[in-house]
């Protein structure tokens, strides 16, 4: 079965710094892997995923994360926080890439507090 | 684009009553729909999988005639809680899927707070 943990329910740093939220998976095939984040009061938003493609994805906002199989982590980076980027991440993996079967399992998030 | 509605954001409601949510995908068809629940500070969990035009798929230990689910069109799909207990309270979302390029995409609403008295 598949799972993920994300180390550290909170995460702070200082605004321009760098931000480096973590997420290890477990799966039986190699596996999808997404981050999204969400804002107050609003859905879960795709930041970038990860489909074997590339081991260093890029997504919006500036972040990125790096697949490395050895370890199996998917450790989000950024490498200057704004405020802005503080909210709630969450770190999901699939083991399926097909929409009618795809089942994501989600980590237990990590909240970003960005102080000035 | 890629938006998904949920309503309502909050309900409250007596113990014993049924309570429907809706999740809409607002400008793309979704023929596969997931429900999650999630607890306070914890991770959310998968219900079940909603195909447009048949049953849904429930996980393990999700009772199906305590959460039902329809999906009767592309863009629509709605979660009653029937006969709702204190327990059943909790945060719920849903999310609907999109083919993005090589992998499937899950857009998700922006839940909806179940409080049962």
């Amino acid at each position: 079965a598949q799972s993920v943990t994300q180390l550290g329910s909170h995460v702070s740093v200082s605004e321009g710094a760098l931000v480096l939220l973590r997420c290890n998976y477990s799966s039986s095939v190699p596996p999808y892997l997404f981050w999204y984040v969400q804002y107050p009061n609003q859905g879960l938003q795709l930041l970038l995923k990860y489909t074997s493609a590339a081991t260093l994805v890029k997504g919006i906002n500036g972040f990125e994360a790096e697949f490395k199989k050895s370890e199996t982590s998917f450790h989000l980076t950024k490498p200057s926080a704004h405020m802005s980027d503080a909210a709630e991440y969450f770190c999901a993996v699939s083991e399926s890439r097909y929409t009618g079967f795809q089942k994501l399992v989600f980590g237990t998030g990590t909240r970003l507090l960005v102080s000035p | 684009g890629a938006v998904v509605s949920q309503h309502p954001s909050w309900v409250i409601c007596k113990s014993g009553t049924s309570v429907k949510i809706e999740c809409r995908s607002l400008d793309f068809q979704a023929t596969t729909m997931f429900w999650y629940r999630q607890f306070p500070k914890q991770s959310l969990m998968l219900m079940a999988t909603s195909n447009e035009g048949s049953k849904a798929t429930y996980e393990q230990g999700v009772e199906k005639d305590k959460f039902l689910i329809n999906h009767a069109s592309l863009t629509l799909s709605t979660l009653t809680v029937t006969s709702a207990h204190p327990e059943d309270s909790s945060f719920y979302i849903c999310s609907a899927s999109r083919e993005f390029g090589e992998v499937g995409i899950q857009y998700f609403g922006a839940g909806t707070r179940l409080s049962v008295l």
